[in-house]
């Protein structure tokens, strides 16, 4: 069965320290893994997709196979990086998201 | 380009009333997606269409909810004979194309449902 799982429903990291945001996929093709945010009052938008490798607002995400894996990380967290994260894959069609990590940074 | 636009925003509705959701996508898509959000859970897919055609609605109920996406105009959601279990937030998203992992959809700001 396809299945995005985000073990941690809230995070709190104080503003300057490493955040990682789990991600946990279960998909038996190769899959199209993507990061969306939400900031508050705002609409979601895309953050990031893995098929570009990119980093966004000194986000980055790696897709780890073996451990079906794509977890977002970020060096340093600011403020404005509080919002709430939903890893989602794309699944013939439709997209499967998980249920989301609300990140607080502490100032 | 306004963007994905949902309305209304809030909708209440008694318990055995009908609901109705519009999404307007943005220009020149013509590939919408809906989405539910339970309180407390994350989104899950309801159905995706194209003008006029149905092509996935994996997602939704079996009974009192359909969609449809007609050659003029939004895409409407429709919830018959709603329960107090309805009451979620619904967002709509848009694509201009088939979704891959080289593009994206663009969501609405979402319609947040309460049935009294």
């Amino acid at each position: 069965a396809q299945r995005v799982t985000q073990p941690e429903k809230l995070l709190s990291v104080f503003k300057g320290a490493p955040v990682e945001l789990k991600c946990n996929y279960s998909y038996s093709g190769s899959p199209e893994l993507f990061w969306y945010v939400q900031y508050s009052r705002q609409r979601l938008q895309l953050l990031l997709r893995h098929i570009s490798r990119e980093s966004i607002k000194g986000f980055t995400a790696d897709l780890n196979k073996g451990e079906t894996s794509f977890h977002l990380k970020k060096p340093f967290a600011q403020e404005e990086d509080s919002a709430m994260y939903y890893c989602a894959l794309y699944s013939y069609d439709k997209v499967i998201f998980g249920p989301g990590t609300s990140l607080s940074v502490i100032p | 380009n306004a963007g994905v636009m949902q309305n209304p925003r809030h909708l209440v509705r008694r318990r055995g009333q009908e609901a109705r959701l519009r999404c307007s996508p943005m220009k020149g898509h013509s590939h919408v997606y809906w989405y539910r959000q339970l309180p407390e859970e994350g989104l899950k897919f309801m159905v995706y269409l194209q003008k006029e055609n149905i092509i996935d609605e994996s997602g939704m109920p079996k009974e009192r909810f359909s969609a449809e996406f007609p050659k003029e105009g939004p895409s409407i959601l429709r919830i018959q004979q709603v329960v107090r279990g309805d009451s979620a937030a619904y967002f709509c998203a848009s694509s201009p194309e088939r979704l891959a992992g080289y593009n994206e959809q663009f969501f609405g700001p979402g319609t947040r449902l309460t049935v009294l």
